[in-house]
């Protein structure tokens, strides 16, 4: 089973839409859990971590549910430039990083 | 403002073939660690190191060999390169203390093809 599994999408949506993107995650001793925003052919860049309590970024929130081992993130007012591969990422045993395949959002005008 | 600096950024390589793929950062970071992403799949992580003289495998080390001799250089050394590890590296870097909250730095990958 993998570490990480995400739904591979793609999600197509218009501008102006709220789009929501899951992952659960197999080993309850993950510690820490982050977004990270991948475009075409670049590297992944850290979009935002994911705290228990949930976190919000301007237009992005975070979720993380421990018990179901889940993680969210919920992307409102769609733009253009958000059409990007999302990944969730977790962080076990301090020193191992295990990504998602990814989610792939394209916005529409 | 370099961050976290790959090269080559492209190579072809014959079945057979070693070669080393660099990396360098310059934000005194204790944490590196590579990376490859083949189409569909995550990112999966081969060997990482948690400071100068260490290193430890990862998820797939076969075929992989690294070094750690500064905290700025963490070479990625493939020993007889083969069809299968034709990929995208990438390598990646952050801090340690508190290491668990602390997110990656990637470098702009290494685009790899093995004939």
């Amino acid at each position: 089973r993998k570490e990480v599994e995400q739904d591979p999408g793609p999600f197509n949506v218009p501008e102006g839409a709220t789009v929501a993107f899951n992952c659960t995650y197999s080993n309850s001793a993950s510690q820490s859990f982050f977004w990270y925003r991948q475009d075409c052919r670049k590297e992944p860049k850290l979009l935002m971590s994911v705290y228990s309590s949930g976190n919000e970024d301007g237009r992005f929130t975070a979720q993380l549910n421990r018990a179901s081992q889940y993680i969210s993130l919920l992307i409102r007012d769609s733009k253009l430039s958000d059409s990007a591969t999302y990944l969730c990422v977790v962080n076990r045993d301090f020193n191992k990083f295990y990504f998602g395949s990814g989610t792939k959002l394209n916005v529409k005008p | 403002n370099a961050g976290v600096t790959q090269t080559p950024k492209f190579q072809v390589l014959k079945t057979g073939q070693s070669m080393t793929l660099q990396c360098a950062q310059d934000m005194n970071h204790e944490y590196m660690s590579w990376y490859r992403q083949d189409p569909g799949m995550g990112l999966r992580l081969i060997h990482y190191s948690v400071g100068a003289g260490i290193t430890d495998q990862g998820e797939v080390p076969n075929g992989y060999n690294v070094s750690r001799s500064t905290t700025e250089d963490f070479p990625l050394r493939l020993l007889s390169a083969a069809p299968s590890q034709t990929s995208v590296y990438f390598c990646a870097s952050s801090r340690l203390r508190g290491q668990a909250d602390q997110p990656q730095h990637f470098g702009d990958g290494t685009r790899l093809s093995i004939l």
